[in-house]
């Protein structure tokens, strides 16, 4: 299973762009990278997934370079509402499955 | 789309006592769901892996006799915690694989079980 690397915190202020990278050197060719985002006492919510290059939805992109061994959530101008712990995870993948491991995440604080 | 439920969302039961907790795939048909638990400020830790038709795969540690999983159709799987004690106390998670190109997990909101 690949493991997955992320800073444990992050601080940032309200208007700010926030940039969250995750290293992933043993990613599988099959592997997906998917980003969830976390409140306290709820569940993960996806936010993104993507393969290789760049993917962008209406909330966030995701930045993903031919190695494939790293990835970086950009989250546009962000507020209060943001903070919470992200989580990047690799796996999952069409015609098999590879289970879902989550590593520790970065709590994002952003502040006023 | 892709929207996963939890039933209940908090429960208290005494010592001793089994609560079942039902996790259901509302918009779509999961052949495979997941089960978690969630300590306070920790990481979502894998308990099973649930499969319709099957038996359920238990991660190293969890106990199958304690942590019974029934996926009894492709929208519905549940989790009974048999004869609770207070260090069963968490935020038990599920989560159901949406079958496609990318086969992604969507999560349930959680259920916060408090054991007496």
């Amino acid at each position: 299973l690949a493991k997955t690397t992320q800073p444990i915190s992050m601080d940032s202020y309200e208007g700010q762009e926030v940039n969250i990278t995750c290293s992933h050197n043993n990613i599988a060719t099959n592997d997906y990278i998917t980003w969830y985002q976390q409140f306290p006492s709820q569940g993960p919510r996806f936010i993104i997934q993507g393969y290789k290059t760049k993917v962008t939805n209406e909330v966030a992109s995701l930045f993903i370079p031919a190695d494939r061994k790293s990835s970086t959530l950009s989250l546009p101008r962000v507020s209060l509402s943001d903070t919470a712990v992200y989580y990047c995870l690799v796996g999952g993948f069409s015609g098999g499955y590879n289970k879902l491991i989550f590593g520790a995440g970065t709590r994002l604080a952003v502040h006023p | 789309g892709a929207v996963v439920s939890q039933h209940p969302s908090r429960v208290i039961c005494k010592s001793g006592t089994s609560v079942k907790i039902e996790c259901r795939s509302l918009d779509f048909q999961a052949t495979t769901m997941f089960w978690y638990r969630q300590f306070p400020k920790q990481s979502l830790m894998l308990m099973a892996t649930s499969n319709e038709g099957s038996k359920a795969t238990y991660e190293q540690g969890v106990e199958k006799d304690k942590f019974l999983i029934n996926h009894a159709s492709l929208t519905l799987s549940t989790l009974t915690v048999t004869s609770a004690h207070p260090e069963d106390s968490s935020f038990y998670i599920c989560s159901a694989r949406s079958q496609g190109n990318t086969d992604t997990q969507y999560f349930g909101p959680g259920t916060r079980l408090t054991v007496l």
